[in-house]
């Protein structure tokens, strides 16, 4: 059975504090890892793919990196607004299906306070 | 664009009645997804359908059906409400079948089997 696992499960920062969680997952076979951000009471929304060795991707504040070798992923955001509290949710494909079935973690819910 | 809709958002439903979760998306896309997500838990696949007129089991199957009536709609059926299907349901769609392929997300039902 193929796990992701998301640490930790929730975090209090303060505003301008910058964070980072992980995000850990089976290191083979691996294909792509997506992080997702999800606000309360709204829909999950993508926040990047990735897919090769040592990619870092950037959106503003929020960024990633990627360990395919050794199974994880960081996520880290500079200077925490209010506004990015939410739940930030990363997903795991492996090679050997035929479509994108994505495995998603727990997430690890995060509260800045202003 | 709506993106992924879902109707309804709210269900309260007794043991063995049954009930069609629907779920439309207008950006042209070819898959679609089914999830549940339950406390302490990631989100999890029920079924998916990687193309029009195609559908096949994620994790969870068990007591629900699927039907993907035309590219734009995927509809979730309980024919026997248990329990232990009070959850939250998503649908997703994806444009194609790359593991790189972004999933939207609609904005989920909340349903509740007394």
């Amino acid at each position: 059975i193929l796990n992701v696992e998301q640490s930790p499960q929730s975090l209090h920062v303060q505003e301008g504090d910058s964070t980072n969680f992980t995000c850990s997952f089976p290191s083979s076979n691996f294909y792509a890892l997506h992080w997702y951000r999800w606000e309360t009471a709204k829909s999950p929304e993508a926040l990047f793919v990735m897919t090769l060795n040592g990619d870092e991707k950037k959106k503003g504040r929020i960024s990633a990196t990627l360990n395919t070798k050794e199974g994880y992923s960081y996520l880290y955001i500079k200077g925490s607004q209010p506004e990015d509290s939410a739940t930030y949710l990363c997903a795991f494909s492996n090679y050997g299906g035929a479509t994108n079935k994505l495995i998603f973690g727990t997430g690890t819910l995060l509260a800045v306070q202003p | 664009n709506a993106g992924v809709t879902q109707t309804p958002k709210f269900q309260v439903l007794k043991t063995g009645q049954s009930m069609t979760l629907q779920c439309a998306q207008d950006m042209n896309h070819n898959s679609m997804y089914w999830y549940r997500q339950d406390p302490g838990m990631g989100l999890r696949l029920i079924y998916y359908s990687a193309s029009e007129g195609t559908t096949d089991k994620g994790e969870v199957p068990n007591g629900y059906n699927v039907s993907r009536l035309n590219k734009r709609e995927f509809s979730l059926r309980l024919e026997s409400a248990a329990p232990s299907q009070t959850s939250v349901y998503f649908c997703a769609s994806t444009k194609g079948v790359s593991y790189t392929d972004t999933q939207y997300f609609g904005p989920g039902t909340r349903l509740t089997v007394l």
